[in-house]
């Protein structure tokens, strides 16, 4: 159980471009869904927390006209890179905390590695 | 604040001896500590955690780690490491509700383990 996607898993893109990102939770209901993103041979870094049915709260430092985050449903929320650039291109990783597992555990998708050319 | 650091950013055995990442944490509160393994185009893999009960915690594939408080560690080890070892493993600290973003994932900077035959 506790199994999260993410769709693509890699995309290739044209400066100016927008590009969305999916993460589903799917087997159990994320109230809660993080964004983070990963420099090559770097840490994760959170940019943004979503819960279902209201805005995000983004990091400081980040844009959240640039990337914009919907969590529409308890299994599925969306990251959208708007007119990317070559410096948005990282991996992209989101996690989800459920209603019905342990509380304190996040739950990892495999990440999407964005190249914006 | 919280934050957590990877001593060293590779460490590299030979199959069969034993492993120790290590790491070491700063909180203001009781913390909540976390390793996370990342293998390559997959998705972090929580290996265990520590919540404020026993000081000694096991993990999945032969992991465990100990909690110190006196020197604000919590060092990964395994007896014997196995091939399938080798990958990034991240220290993570979360947020303790006293200092808001109760859910908030502080990440160390990794350490890459490499084993060799």
């Amino acid at each position: 159980g506790a199994v999260v996607s993410q769709h693509p898993s890699w995309v290739i893109c044209k400066s100016g471009t927008s590009v969305k990102i999916e993460c589903r939770s799917l087997d159990f209901q994320a109230t809660t869904m993080f964004w983070y993103r990963q420099f090559p041979k770097q840490s994760l870094m959170l940019m943004a927390t979503s819960n279902e049915g209201s805005k995000a709260t983004y990091e400081q430092g980040v844009e959240k006209d640039k990337f914009l985050i919907n969590h529409a449903s308890l299994t599925l929320s969306t990251l959208t890179v708007t007119s990317a650039h070559p410096e948005d291109s990282s991996f992209y990783i989101c996690s989800a905390k459920g209603t019905r597992f342990r509380s304190d555990t996040q739950y990892f998708g495999p990440g999407t590695r964005l190249t914006v050319l | 604040a919280q934050s957590v650091t990877q001593l060293d950013s590779h460490v590299s055995v030979s199959e069969g001896t034993p492993v120790l990442l290590r790491c070491n944490y700063s909180s203001s509160y009781s913390p909540s500590l976390f390793w996370y393994v990342q293998h390559p185009n997959k998705g972090l893999q929580l290996l265990l955690k520590y919540t404020s009960a026993a000081t000694l915690v096991k993990g999945i594939n032969g992991f465990e780690a100990e909690f110190k408080k006196s020197e604000t560690s919590f060092h990964l080890t395994k007896p014997s490491a196995h091939m399938s070892d080798a990958a990034e493993y991240f220290c993570v600290v979360r947020f303790s509700m006293f200092s808001g973003g109760y859910n908030k994932l502080i990440f160390g900077a990794g350490t890459r383990l490499a084993v060799h035959p």
